[in-house]
């Protein structure tokens, strides 16, 4: 079945870079492409980019010139990569898979890693 | 960007209710709204895709109406698992944007 999961490390110091990996099954990164979404404590989802199945990808501006996406197929995997960490960078990170033909959207979600940026 | 406003935030109801949850796009966003459920712990789900398609294995108590600014989430006879927080996403426009949320426990 469909699944995405998350990993990476807990804890990031101020200014260090976050590198996370989402592992995906049942499905290939060739055919479908993944978004990562984040969420801060008590805060609402933010959408921040995405990666096509292409290799293309798309951020969001207020991310873009920290942030970088990349995958390697072979592997299932899609990593998320983001510089220059502040401590309002503090979320929850999420990678969500997107929908094809008549699903719009994304349709299936990993089930978050928390990451916490503090000195 | 397209400002999503999710309304209401917190929900208290009692089981057999009907219970409406509200999104409001700040621009035109067509049906291209997403509803999706989340328990404590758990992934999203997806519920309702395209404002008004229920998603494979989603029960029939959920439907969603809507289309260009305004769209609602409807359960029509709410359940105790239903206890969950619910979101809504807009993919109609770069950068995608979701709801605040909608908080929803029981009586």
């Amino acid at each position: 079945q469909v699944q995405l999961k998350e990993s990476g490390p807990g804890l990031v110091q101020p200014s260090q870079t976050l590198s996370l990996t989402c592992t995906v099954a049942g499905f290939s990164l060739t055919s479908y492409n993944v978004h990562w979404v984040r969420q801060p404590p008590g805060k609402g989802l933010e959408w921040m980019g995405v990666i096509w199945n292409t290799g293309g990808t798309r951020y969001n501006s207020a991310l873009k010139s920290r942030l970088s996406i990349s995958k390697d197929t072979s592997k299932s995997q899609v990593f998320l990569k983001m510089n220059s960490l502040q401590t309002e960078d503090t979320a929850t990170y999420y990678c969500a898979r997107e929908g094809r033909g008549g699903i719009r959207g994304t349709d299936y979600w990993g089930q978050g890693v928390m990451v916490t940026v503090s000195s | 960007d397209i400002q999503m406003t999710q309304s209401p935030s917190f929900l208290s109801a009692s089981v057999g209710d009907r219970v409406t949850i509200n999104c409001k796009a700040s621009q035109n966003i067509n049906r291209y709204l997403n509803w999706y459920q989340q328990k404590l712990g758990e992934a999203p789900k997806l519920l309702i895709y395209n404002a008004n398609s229920l998603q494979t294995g989603i029960p029939s108590r959920f439907s969603g109406s809507g289309s260009g600014t305004d769209f609602t989430l409807t359960i029509s006879s709410l359940q105790p698992e239903d206890v969950a927080t619910y979101f809504c996403l807009q993919h109609n426009s770069w950068p995608w944007t979701f709801g605040g949320g909608t908080k929803l426990e029981l009586k």
